[in-house]
């Protein structure tokens, strides 16, 4: 079955840029979608399709996507980008939706 | 504005069946397709399947096959995820999420805001 490797955490200071990545075989071919979390929270998507965000999600938000890793950065890190994030895809093979295993973003 | 409203908590015991509900507005709720995902304490999400409310087609995780069954009642815009068998691996926040897109993409926009199933005996 498909899987999708992520980082446990990350961290950064207040201003920088994060970089979470998220790892699966051919992961280029897919469409990849990205969630934030913060405790006790639902997620929210934060960008699809690799690399469109929704209505409402800052520019800082962006994703790419080739080869084996696709990626999500957080431009000018801010406190309460602190959350936890997961990847997403469609695995047509087992017809199933995959999640990563989550990656938290710590602001130091 | 787009709401999903979910049932609240549940205990229940081993080899006992809950049933979750997960009430929509502020859209039409037989045009978007709305998913179930769960995530036990401390751990990431796990897709549990689909549900098509304008023809009550679904799509179930191999995991759940059998054991997980997704309906609707469209005349109170009203999604239900009723598990079986419970046991306690199952204890974890139940969410229903809504697709964003027409065709189906798998894509979610709008989240219940969870319900805790525990399962013990």
């Amino acid at each position: 079955s498909y899987v999708l490797t992520q980082p446990p955490s990350v961290s950064v200071a207040p201003g920088q840029t994060a970089r979470i990545t998220c790892g699966g075989n051919n992961i280029g071919s897919k469409s990849v979608h990205w969630y934030q979390q913060k405790p006790g929270q639902a997620p929210v998507l934060v960008v699809y399709d690799d690399s469109d965000r929704p209505s409402g999600i800052p520019e800082r938000f962006s994703g790419s996507n080739s080869g084996n890793t696709a990626t999500l950065t957080i431009s000018r890190v801010e406190a309460g980008d602190e959350a936890d994030y997961y990847c997403q895809v469609w695995d047509s093979s087992s017809d199933r939706v995959v999640f990563g295993g989550g990656t938290k973003l710590t602001v130091l | 504005q787009v709401q999903l409203v979910q049932s609240g908590a549940e205990v229940k015991k081993p080899g006992a069946s809950v049933k979750v509900s997960c009430k929509a507005s502020g859209y039409t709720f037989t045009s978007y397709d709305i998913n179930w995902v769960r995530q036990a304490t401390g751990q990431g999400l796990e897709w549990m399947g689909w549900m098509n409310p304008n023809s009550g087609n679904t799509g179930y995780a191999q995991k759940f096959q059998g054991r997980v069954t997704m309906t609707r009642n469209t005349s109170i815009s009203t999604a239900y995820m009723e598990l079986s068998s419970l046991r306690s691996e199952d204890t974890a926040v139940y969410y229903c999420a809504r697709d964003r897109s027409i065709p189906a993409a798998l894509i979610y926009d709008y989240w219940g805001q969870g319900t805790l199933v525990t399962v013990s005996s």
